[in-house]
Protein backbone atom coordinates (compact mmCIF):
# COMPACT_ATOMS: atom_id res chain seq x y z
CA UNK A 1 0.00 0.00 0.00
CA UNK A 2 0.83 3.54 -0.12
CA UNK A 3 3.65 4.51 2.52
CA UNK A 4 3.19 8.35 2.08
CA UNK A 5 0.53 11.40 1.75
CA UNK A 6 1.33 14.44 0.59
CA UNK A 7 -0.57 17.53 1.04
CA UNK A 8 -1.46 19.82 -0.68
CA UNK A 9 -2.14 17.84 -4.09
CA UNK A 10 -1.30 21.28 -5.77
CA UNK A 11 -0.15 24.50 -4.71
CA UNK A 12 -0.27 27.67 -6.57
CA UNK A 13 2.33 30.60 -5.58
CA UNK A 14 3.87 33.54 -6.53
CA UNK A 15 6.97 34.42 -6.97
CA UNK A 16 8.97 35.14 -3.40
CA UNK A 17 6.05 33.14 -1.63
CA UNK A 18 7.34 30.20 0.51
CA UNK A 19 5.68 26.96 0.04
CA UNK A 20 5.18 24.37 2.43
CA UNK A 21 4.52 20.74 1.52
CA UNK A 22 3.61 17.88 3.96
CA UNK A 23 3.86 14.42 4.07
CA UNK A 24 2.07 11.98 6.03
CA UNK A 25 3.27 8.44 6.56
CA UNK A 26 2.42 4.67 8.29
CA UNK A 27 4.83 3.21 9.78
CA UNK A 28 8.33 3.39 11.24
CA UNK A 29 10.83 4.43 9.44
CA UNK A 30 15.06 4.80 9.21
CA UNK A 31 15.06 8.21 7.11
CA UNK A 32 12.61 10.72 5.11
CA UNK A 33 13.80 11.80 1.78
CA UNK A 34 12.19 14.63 -0.47
CA UNK A 35 12.67 14.79 -4.52
CA UNK A 36 11.64 17.01 -7.30
CA UNK A 37 10.58 16.31 -10.21
CA UNK A 38 10.17 18.90 -13.46
CA UNK A 39 7.93 17.79 -16.24
CA UNK A 40 9.15 14.87 -18.21
CA UNK A 41 12.67 14.52 -16.30
CA UNK A 42 13.90 12.28 -14.07
CA UNK A 43 13.63 12.58 -9.69
CA UNK A 44 16.54 14.76 -8.04
CA UNK A 45 17.00 13.74 -4.15
CA UNK A 46 16.91 16.99 -2.36
CA UNK A 47 17.54 16.29 1.12
CA UNK A 48 17.54 13.12 3.66
CA UNK A 49 16.11 13.30 7.00
CA UNK A 50 17.13 10.69 9.34
CA UNK A 51 15.13 9.51 12.31
CA UNK A 52 16.47 10.66 14.89
CA UNK A 53 16.50 13.87 13.36
CA UNK A 54 13.90 16.91 13.69
CA UNK A 55 15.04 19.25 11.38
CA UNK A 56 17.11 19.85 8.35
CA UNK A 57 17.92 22.92 6.37
CA UNK A 58 19.59 23.13 2.86
CA UNK A 59 19.88 26.41 0.95
CA UNK A 60 16.19 27.64 0.20
CA UNK A 61 14.94 24.07 1.86
CA UNK A 62 13.72 23.65 5.25
CA UNK A 63 12.84 20.14 5.89
CA UNK A 64 10.90 18.94 9.21
CA UNK A 65 10.29 15.30 10.54
CA UNK A 66 7.93 14.78 13.25
CA UNK A 67 8.35 10.67 13.90
CA UNK A 68 5.67 10.78 16.73
CA UNK A 69 2.82 12.32 14.32
CA UNK A 70 4.88 10.01 11.39
CA UNK A 71 4.97 13.27 9.40
CA UNK A 72 7.44 15.67 7.24
CA UNK A 73 7.26 18.79 6.15
CA UNK A 74 9.02 20.33 3.25
CA UNK A 75 9.41 24.08 3.19
CA UNK A 76 10.74 25.87 0.09
CA UNK A 77 11.29 29.76 0.86
CA UNK A 78 11.55 32.83 -1.70
CA UNK A 79 10.18 30.35 -4.12
CA UNK A 80 11.24 31.24 -8.21
CA UNK A 81 9.36 30.14 -10.79
CA UNK A 82 12.24 27.73 -11.58
CA UNK A 83 10.68 26.10 -8.32
CA UNK A 84 7.93 24.83 -10.40
CA UNK A 85 7.60 20.80 -10.14
CA UNK A 86 6.10 17.97 -8.48
CA UNK A 87 7.75 17.37 -5.03
CA UNK A 88 7.52 13.53 -3.39
CA UNK A 89 8.56 12.30 -0.43
CA UNK A 90 9.90 8.88 0.44
CA UNK A 91 10.42 6.64 3.11
CA UNK A 92 12.87 3.97 3.64
CA UNK A 93 11.17 2.04 6.00
CA UNK A 94 12.60 0.00 9.30
CA UNK A 95 13.77 -3.16 9.74
CA UNK A 96 13.26 -4.48 6.53
CA UNK A 97 17.03 -5.68 5.90
CA UNK A 98 17.72 -3.13 2.72
CA UNK A 99 16.85 0.01 1.65
CA UNK A 100 13.35 0.58 -0.14
CA UNK A 101 12.13 3.96 -0.69
CA UNK A 102 8.20 3.97 -0.65
CA UNK A 103 6.96 7.45 -2.63
CA UNK A 104 4.01 9.52 -1.87
CA UNK A 105 1.69 10.50 -4.00
CA UNK A 106 3.37 13.92 -4.46
CA UNK A 107 2.69 17.64 -4.81
CA UNK A 108 2.68 19.93 -7.94
CA UNK A 109 4.02 23.38 -6.96
CA UNK A 110 3.41 26.33 -9.94
CA UNK A 111 5.43 29.39 -8.89
CA UNK A 112 4.00 31.58 -11.46
CA UNK A 113 6.32 35.06 -12.12
CA UNK B 1 29.26 11.96 -17.73
CA UNK B 2 25.65 10.79 -16.95
CA UNK B 3 25.47 9.08 -13.67
CA UNK B 4 22.31 7.23 -14.40
CA UNK B 5 21.27 6.43 -18.40
CA UNK B 6 18.69 4.83 -19.42
CA UNK B 7 18.12 3.95 -23.12
CA UNK B 8 15.82 4.21 -24.71
CA UNK B 9 14.25 7.30 -23.94
CA UNK B 10 11.01 6.44 -25.91
CA UNK B 11 9.35 3.25 -26.75
CA UNK B 12 6.19 2.94 -29.19
CA UNK B 13 5.52 -1.14 -29.30
CA UNK B 14 2.55 -3.43 -29.82
CA UNK B 15 0.62 -5.27 -27.35
CA UNK B 16 2.16 -8.79 -27.24
CA UNK B 17 5.74 -7.84 -28.46
CA UNK B 18 8.69 -8.38 -26.60
CA UNK B 19 10.96 -4.94 -25.58
CA UNK B 20 14.24 -4.47 -23.19
CA UNK B 21 15.00 -0.94 -21.25
CA UNK B 22 18.70 -1.03 -20.51
CA UNK B 23 20.24 0.84 -17.27
CA UNK B 24 23.63 1.84 -16.74
CA UNK B 25 25.08 3.79 -13.54
CA UNK B 26 28.50 5.29 -13.17
CA UNK B 27 28.35 6.29 -10.01
CA UNK B 28 29.55 2.87 -8.37
CA UNK B 29 26.80 2.42 -6.38
CA UNK B 30 25.71 -0.84 -5.12
CA UNK B 31 22.38 -0.87 -5.89
CA UNK B 32 19.68 -0.31 -8.53
CA UNK B 33 16.50 -0.22 -8.82
CA UNK B 34 13.54 0.26 -11.40
CA UNK B 35 10.49 1.82 -10.14
CA UNK B 36 7.25 2.46 -12.81
CA UNK B 37 5.47 5.67 -12.50
CA UNK B 38 2.02 5.42 -14.05
CA UNK B 39 -0.31 8.65 -15.76
CA UNK B 40 -0.79 9.76 -12.51
CA UNK B 41 2.49 9.92 -11.11
CA UNK B 42 2.48 7.43 -8.55
CA UNK B 43 5.76 5.77 -8.19
CA UNK B 44 6.23 2.28 -7.32
CA UNK B 45 9.48 0.08 -6.92
CA UNK B 46 9.23 -3.01 -8.80
CA UNK B 47 12.79 -4.59 -8.48
CA UNK B 48 16.11 -3.56 -6.66
CA UNK B 49 19.52 -5.18 -7.11
CA UNK B 50 22.19 -5.24 -4.58
CA UNK B 51 25.77 -6.09 -6.36
CA UNK B 52 23.74 -8.37 -8.75
CA UNK B 53 21.76 -9.94 -6.50
CA UNK B 54 17.91 -9.69 -6.82
CA UNK B 55 16.72 -7.91 -3.17
CA UNK B 56 13.47 -6.83 -4.08
CA UNK B 57 10.53 -8.26 -6.08
CA UNK B 58 7.06 -6.12 -5.60
CA UNK B 59 4.92 -8.47 -6.96
CA UNK B 60 5.59 -7.94 -10.64
CA UNK B 61 4.11 -10.31 -13.58
CA UNK B 62 6.52 -12.54 -14.48
CA UNK B 63 6.75 -11.25 -17.72
CA UNK B 64 8.96 -8.16 -16.51
CA UNK B 65 12.29 -10.04 -15.87
CA UNK B 66 15.03 -7.89 -14.66
CA UNK B 67 18.76 -8.71 -15.63
CA UNK B 68 21.55 -7.70 -14.46
CA UNK B 69 25.25 -8.57 -15.64
CA UNK B 70 27.54 -6.42 -13.29
CA UNK B 71 26.61 -4.29 -10.55
CA UNK B 72 26.81 -0.91 -12.91
CA UNK B 73 24.05 -2.39 -14.67
CA UNK B 74 20.48 -3.58 -14.61
CA UNK B 75 18.43 -4.02 -17.60
CA UNK B 76 14.73 -4.96 -17.57
CA UNK B 77 12.83 -7.15 -20.36
CA UNK B 78 9.30 -7.38 -20.51
CA UNK B 79 7.49 -9.99 -22.67
CA UNK B 80 4.34 -10.23 -23.92
CA UNK B 81 3.64 -6.35 -23.82
CA UNK B 82 -0.23 -5.04 -22.67
CA UNK B 83 -1.64 -1.70 -22.70
CA UNK B 84 -1.27 -1.66 -18.93
CA UNK B 85 2.58 -1.38 -19.32
CA UNK B 86 1.96 1.68 -20.60
CA UNK B 87 4.34 3.91 -18.07
CA UNK B 88 7.24 5.95 -17.40
CA UNK B 89 9.92 3.25 -16.14
CA UNK B 90 12.85 4.84 -14.29
CA UNK B 91 15.89 3.16 -13.14
CA UNK B 92 17.75 4.31 -10.04
CA UNK B 93 20.88 3.49 -7.69
CA UNK B 94 22.53 4.12 -4.55
CA UNK B 95 25.33 3.39 -2.25
CA UNK B 96 24.14 1.56 0.73
CA UNK B 97 21.86 2.17 3.32
CA UNK B 98 20.71 5.49 4.19
CA UNK B 99 21.41 7.17 1.30
CA UNK B 100 19.74 9.39 -1.26
CA UNK B 101 18.83 7.89 -4.88
CA UNK B 102 19.99 8.84 -8.58
CA UNK B 103 17.31 8.63 -11.26
CA UNK B 104 17.59 8.46 -14.80
CA UNK B 105 15.64 10.72 -17.05
CA UNK B 106 13.31 7.62 -17.91
CA UNK B 107 12.10 5.48 -20.39
CA UNK B 108 8.12 6.53 -21.27
CA UNK B 109 7.13 3.16 -23.16
CA UNK B 110 3.13 3.41 -24.85
CA UNK B 111 1.71 -0.36 -25.77
CA UNK B 112 -0.37 0.00 -28.71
Amino acid sequence: SQQGEEDPQALSIQEGENATMNCSYKTSINNLQWYRQNSGRGLVHLILIRSNEREKHSGRLRVTLDTSKKSSSLLITASRAADTASYFCATDAENTGFQKLVFGTGTRLLVSP
Amino acid sequence: DTAVSQTPKYLVTQMGNDKSIKCEQNLGHDTMYWYKQDSKKFLKIMFSYNNKELIINETVPNRFSPKSPDKAHLNLHINSLELGDSAVYFCASSQGPQGGYTFGSGTRLTVV
